[in-house]
């Protein structure tokens, strides 16, 4: 499988757009890009994931770049509650054992 | 249900004894999965359920660790003469199944289990 290369962490103000960016280039043609995060002591929540297209939904957007080698996931108006480590990996549609490096810790600052 | 219910969400036991965990997917959620997740470690692989089936046992550590899942929903995961090694987050996730379009798995918040 595909591995993803994440900033350890980073700094974002409240109400301010959280742009949080991931390298995969080695992804495969038939991976998808997954965005979860983890918010201390409770599981893993899904945010998003796209296959070459940019996605959106009610939490985030996400923007895979053409040649699809690195994606930025937007947290469009960061709140308190984002405070978490988001994680980026590669999935193909028959995975199910996930495995999540070191992730990205992103706090949100008032 | 609306997301992933597991139960207890915290359970402390001593040594020796045996635990239940229950899950209870979303619903209409085929597929069922078991991790487990140590203090600052990465997800651990234990169990997949493909309606009442397991066709993938090959993340459970030991034979002291079993899993049942009946009509295709809830699921049980038992842990027999537990050890301190066993303490963790045991995070139950469902999805609609493996298929062409992904597989977006959904978690539990997790049942903490303490041996001491």
């Amino acid at each position: 499988d595909a591995k993803t290369t994440q900033p350890p962490s980073m700094d974002c103000a409240e109400g301010r757009a959280a742009n949080l960016p991931c390298n995969h280039s080695t992804i495969s043609g038939n991976e998808y890009v997954y965005w979860y995060r983890q918010i201390h002591s409770q599981g893993p929540q899904y945010i998003i994931h796209g296959l070459k297209n940019n996605e959106t939904n009610e939490m985030a957007s996400l923007i895979i770049t053409e040649d699809r080698k690195s994606s930025t996931l937007i947290l469009p108006h960061a709140t308190l509650r984002d405070t978490a480590v988001y994680y980026c990996i590669v999935q193909r549609s028959n995975d199910y054992k996930l495995s999540f490096g070191a992730g990205t810790t992103v706090t949100v600052r008032a | 249900g609306a997301g992933v219910s597991q139960s207890p969400s915290n359970k402390v036991t001593e040594k020796g004894k045996d635990v239940e965990l229950r899950c209870d997917p979303i619903s209409g959620h085929t597929a069922l999965y078991w991790y487990r997740q140590s203090l600052g470690q990465g997800l651990e692989f234990l169990i997949y359920f493909q309606g009442n089936s397991a066709p993938d046992k090959s993340g459970l550590p030991s034979d002291r660790f079993s899993a049942e899942r009946t009509g295709g929903s809830v699921s049980t995961l038992t842990i027999q003469r537990t050890q301190q090694e066993d303490s963790a987050v045991y995070l139950c996730a469902s999805s609609a199944g493996l298929h062409r379009t992904g597989n977006t798995i959904y978690f539990g918040e997790g049942s903490w289990l303490t041996v001491v």
